[in-house]
Parts: structure tokens; C-alpha cells; sequence
């Protein structure tokens, strides 16, 4: 089966840029996307369809893929954007659902 | 607004079965497939299955680890989707969601989540 990897936290100062990856084989054709979870709620689509982004999702969110990896960006890290953000593509040769491990960010 | 509510979750003994619904409202369901995840306690997402709009033939697909022992449905009349699970197992104790997927150029994401449903599996 299809797998993701990502790590499993990141570390940011406050004001800095976070910048998160996803692996996987021939990941960059798969349309990843990003979600973010905070403590406690449901998770949020932050990027979509390359680099969208959902209404309501600030621009300090962005992101950029190559052949076998997806990067998520956020720039001006603030204490509220600490969660776990996921990476997510579509398998199509099993048409399945893929999510990585998700990847902690802590801002410090 | 776009909303999904899922509801069924509890307390629930092992090898029992249980049916989550997952009641939607402020768009057009039937044009849209649903996907089940779980998240156990302290772990990542984990997509169960979905359903593809009845556009796109109404098929479902499942996650290899639960194929077998999971069915998704969908009433479109009702604009709600099911997930029932069968010979349950402590293992399944986790937050249940579900979610409205968007179809572009092939390839589902997850555009709009449900807040979950909690299911203790317990005897």
C-alpha cells in the first residue's frame, strides 16, 4: 500500500518560517494536501488543489511540491498556529485515501 | 453554512455492532462523496472508506485494515451517510468522523469535516 512519511514535530520560533514535508513515491502527481488539527477539534483544510487555500485560511499558509515531495510553509509562526498538520494524497491505482503520520509543531 | 454531524457514537461491549450516522446539510449531498476516518487516542487519522456520489455510481472502498468488518452507505433523501461496524474490538475505540470530499481532477480531499463522534469499545 501507498505510504507518507512525515516527521513527527517540527520546531519554530515565534515570527519565524515552519516549514513541514511529506515524502512519498511519485507524491508531487497525487494532489497532496494539508489539513491542520489543533488539541481537541476536528481537522481543518489549510491547502488544497496545489496551493489553495480554503476562505478563512490566512496567507501566512502555502505550499510547494516537487516530484516525491510536498512542503508546507508557514510563514510569521504565531502560538496559535502550534497543531498537528497531516499531508494527504490520493492513490489512485487503489483509489484510497492516504495520510501521513502527521507532524507536531511546536513554537517556541 | 456547510455542515456535517456525526452522531451514534458510546459506549459499545465487543464483538457487537454499531451504525454512526453522519447528517449533513447546507449543500447539495448527493453531489458529493463522504469519507469515514477515526483517530484513536493519541494517534493520527486513519480513513476507514467512503462513498462516491451517486453521479459517480454510488461505490464504496474501503481501508485494507477494516475491509471486511466496515459498510458505508448513503441516503441521499435524507442527505445522511452511515458507517456501520461490525465484531467490534477495544482497537476501535477512537473519534469517529466524517467528511464531505471534493473531487478535482481525479483525485478526493477532504474539504469539510464533521467534530467527531466518540466510541468506547468496552466490555
Amino acid at each position: 500500500s501507498y505510504e507518507v512519511t512525515q516527521p513527527p514535530s517540527v520546531s519554530v520560533s515565534p515570527g519565524q518560517t515552519a516549514t513541514i514535508t511529506c515524502s512519498g513515491d511519485q507524491l508531487g502527481y497525487k494532489n497532496p494536501c494539508w489539513y491542520q488539527q489543533k488539541p481537541g477539534q476536528s481537522p481543518v483544510l489549510v491547502i488544497y488543489q496545489d496551493n489553495k487555500r480554503p476562505s478563512g485560511i490566512p496567507e501566512q499558509f502555502s505550499a510547494s511540491h516537487s516530484e516525491n515531495t510536498a512542503t508546507l510553509t508557514i510563514s510569521g509562526t504565531q502560538a496559535l498556529d502550534e497543531a498537528d498538520y497531516y499531508c494527504q494524497v490520493w492513490d489512485s491505482s487503489t483509489a484510497s485515501v492516504v495520510f501521513g503520520g502527521g507532524t507536531k509543531l511546536t513554537v517556541l | 453554512e456547510v455542515q456535517l454531524v456525526e452522531s451514534g457514537g458510546g459506549l459499545a461491549q465487543p464483538g457487537r455492532s454499531l451504525r454512526l450516522s453522519c447528517s449533513c446539510s447546507g449543500f447539495f449531498f448527493g453531489d458529493f462523496a463522504v469519507s469515514w476516518f477515526r483517530q484513536a487516542p493519541g494517534k493520527g487519522l486513519e480513513w476507514l472508506g467512503f462513498i462516491k456520489s451517486k453521479l459517480y455510481g454510488g461505490t464504496t472502498n474501503y481501508a485494507a485494515s477494516v475491509k471486511g468488518r466496515v459498510t458505508i452507505s448513503r441516503d441521499d433523501s435524507k442527505s445522511i451517510a452511515y458507517l456501520e461496524i461490525n465484531s467490534l474490538k477495544t482497537e476501535d475505540t477512537a473519534v469517529y468522523y466524517c467528511t464531505r470530499d471534493e473531487l478535482y481532477r481525479g483525485y478526493y480531499y477532504m474539504d469539510v469535516w464533521g467534530k467527531g463522534t466518540t466510541v468506547t469499545v468496552s466490555s
